[in-house]
């Protein structure tokens, strides 16, 4: 079964303290890990995606297949982090849905 | 904006009635998904469109919902005989053509069925 875990609901950190937000997934192919954020009162947005290998706004996230994990880091956080973020799976149907599954969302509040 | 745009941005309806939501996506993206998100949940996927076919369709899409795209750019996605369970954020996201494309998502349609 295609799944995506995020055990945390909530996640507090001060300002300034690293974050690490946890992705777990199940799939039985290859997938396309991607984490997706909605900041308050706006859209859900692209955060990053594992294939691009790169740091957005500080975070960045590295697949390990061995663990299926696909977990968000940020070695400082600041205030502007705080939304809620969503990591989410696609398959690698090569050219045929691409529809994203998403975990339950962390909530990331950072504290001054 | 040249963002992704849902109309209406919340409809409050009576169980029973029949609702209808537009999506209008980016331009030159081809391919349209609806998803609905649920309290304390994430996304969940509904259907697919390429252009004006409708490629997959989610278990989650019963009987009574029914989704077009009938020109290859503007969605709508119907519920008949609405019920109380159906009441929940209706998103919509586009993406281009290319495997991995991002999917762009607009801001939602937020349905009370009282």
């Amino acid at each position: 079964a295609q799944r995506v875990t995020q055990p945390e609901k909530l996640l507090s950190v001060f300002k300034g303290a690293p974050v690490e937000l946890k992705c777990n997934y199940s799939y039985s192919g290859s997938p396309e890990l991607f984490w997706y954020v909605q900041y308050s009162r706006q859209r859900l947005q692209l955060l990053l995606r594992h294939i691009s290998r790169e740091s957005i706004k500080g975070f960045t996230a590295d697949l390990n297949k061995g663990e299926t994990s696909f977990h968000l880091k940020k070695p400082f956080a600041q205030e502007e982090d705080s939304a809620m973020y969503y990591c989410a799976l696609s398959g690698r149907y090569g050219g045929a849905t691409n529809k994203l599954i998403f975990g339950t969302g962390t909530l990331l509040a950072v504290q001054p | 904006d040249t963002g992704v745009s849902q109309d209406p941005r919340h409809k409050i309806t009576k169980r029973g009635q029949n609702v209808t939501f537009r999506c209008d996506p980016i331009s030159e993206h081809n391919r349209l998904y609806w998803y609905r998100q649920t309290l304390g949940q994430g996304p969940e996927f509904l259907t697919y469109f390429q252009n004006e076919a409708q490629l997959e369709k989610s278990r989650l899409l019963s009987d009574r919902f029914s989704a077009e795209r009938p020109k290859g750019s503007f969605s709508t996605l119907e519920i008949q005989r609405t019920e109380q369970g159906d009441s929940a954020m209706y998103l919509c996201a586009s993406s281009g053509q290319e495997i991995y494309n991002e999917q762009f998502f607009g801001p939602g349609t937020r349905l009370t069925v009282l």
